[in-house]
């Protein structure tokens, strides 16, 4: 088993629709999570961190389930600008941060 | 955040020969890191660029392919070395401070061994 897995995608989405992107991770001492997001030929920018309570940013909600070890992402009224790979990423202590293998997004007009 | 400059951006080098990146930020930073990114897929850390001391590297890589030098907190190098077609791929420096472990990236160098 990967160490963190995401929803293959890709999604295709029209404007102004909700869509959800799930990712699971398997070493239960993982203490901090983030969302990223990379457009094509690009780096990765930091999305969102993941906090334990949920935390939501504009459209943007980020979900926790440590019992579970489940990361979930929330994209509410998306827009074009949207599209893009949406990389979960898992990490212990400062080390050994994971790449999952990202999700990518497509919203159409 | 953290801004961070890569050069080169890209380059394309024949096979036997080596190739070093280097990585500055712009502000004092606790951890840099070197990662590679291969055409479709997603990151893999290559190691943690310790200052003043060797770099921390990830199962399936080694000091003697990629050299990581870290003289301090604002800069690190990654040399590829002996390079072969394999090895084409986007290089990647991120920094962070520990505490929050954000990750802020360069903009990557792409690399193409012929």
């Amino acid at each position: 088993r990967k160490e963190v897995e995401q929803d293959p995608g890709p999604f295709n989405v029209p404007e102004g629709a909700t869509v959800a992107f799930n990712c699971t991770y398997s070493n239960s001492a993982s203490q901090s999570f983030f969302w990223y997001r990379q457009d094509c030929r690009k780096e990765p920018k930091l999305l969102m961190s993941v906090y334990s309570s949920g935390n939501e940013d504009g459209r943007f909600t980020a979900q926790l389930n440590r019992a579970s070890q489940y990361i979930s992402l929330l994209i509410r009224d998306s827009k074009l600008s949207d599209s893009a790979t949406y990389l979960c990423v898992v990490n212990q202590d400062g080390q050994n941060f994971v790449f999952g293998p990202g999700t990518r997004l497509s919203v159409l007009p | 955040s953290a801004v961070i400059s890569q050069k080169p951006s890209r380059d394309i080098c024949q096979r036997g020969t080596s190739l070093t990146i280097q990585c500055q930020v712009d502000s004092q930073v606790t951890m840099m890191f070197w990662y590679r990114q291969q055409p479709g897929q997603s990151l893999t850390l290559i190691a943690t660029a310790n200052q003043g001391s060797e770099a921390t590297y990830e199962s399936g890589f080694v000091i003697d392919k990629f050299p990581i030098s870290r003289p301090n907190l604002t800069f690190s190098t990654l040399t590829v070395s002996n390079m072969s077609p394999e090895d084409s791929s986007i290089y990647l420096c991120s920094a962070g401070t520990s505490g929050s472990y954000e990750q802020y990236f360069g903009p990557g160098t792409r690399l193409t061994v012929t």
